[in-house]
């Protein structure tokens, strides 16, 4: 059970967009439509901001969408705020009906 | 709205156990599969344990396996964690969340704001 692969940190100027990778194997991202992801403010709980690869809970901005190719799922946040400085986590439903997170990357907006 | 709570969280020596709970409300408790993930000071998150909505499956992380064990009562809306032969390395936030409504597989979506257990000797 290793975590997902994420990249530990991206950063990018306001307006911008920014991609989020979060790499896995068949046994996870790969054989299931069930990659979710998590915003975490520091001191906070996490907050569901993508589930099912690439839909939004209501409430969360269109600014934030998946997708996944193979066993690489992605998050992109388009017009980057400073209030999406946060940490970014990727999840997946694996063969084994456990669950793996991604290693997390922390987001910074120059 | 959806609320979890956990509570029994503290310090405890290495070796001794520790059993959490999570009272939920705001959704029928008794129709949704409930996790446990945890948060080790300054590291990631790392998913513990998932109990089906009728409390007949539960699945473990291989570093808790057999030392943990999950349960609930679906009479009290409340969600278990029993922690024994705790470790230095079992030292987080433990999260209490929400999963899917009957199917297992389906995302966390909400999560209560989580109970700090230490082991420290």
């Amino acid at each position: 059970q290793s975590a997902l692969t994420q990249p530990a940190s991206v950063s990018g100027s306001p307006g911008q967009s920014i991609t989020i990778s979060c790499t896995g194997t068949s046994s996870d991202v790969g054989g299931y439509n069930f990659v979710s992801w998590y915003q975490q403010y520091s001191g906070k709980a996490p907050k569901l901001i993508i589930y099912n690869v690439s839909s939004r809970p209501s409430g969360v901005s269109n600014r934030f969408s998946g997708s996944k190719s193979g066993n690489t799922a992605s998050l992109t946040i388009s017009g980057l705020q400073a209030e999406d400085e946060a940490d970014y986590y990727c999840s997946s439903y694996t063969t084994s009906s456990a669950r793996l997170f991604g290693t997390g990357t922390k987001v910074t907006v120059l | 709205q959806v609320h979890l709570v956990e509570s029994g969280g503290g310090v405890v020596q290495p070796e001794r156990s520790l059993r959490l709970s999570c009272a939920a409300s705001g959704f029928t408790f008794s129709t949704y599969a409930l996790h446990w993930v945890r948060q080790a000071p300054g590291k990631g998150l790392e998913w513990v344990a998932l109990i089906s909505y009728d409390g007949t499956n539960k699945y473990y992380a291989d570093s808790v396996k057999g030392r943990f064990t999950i349960s609930r009562d679906n009479s009290k809306n409340t969600l278990f964690l029993q922690m024994n032969s705790l470790r230095l390395e079992d030292t987080a936030v433990y999260y209490c969340a929400r999963g899917g409504h009957f199917v297992e597989a389906k995302a966390v979506d909400y999560w209560g704001q989580g109970a700090m257990v230490t082991v420290s000797s």
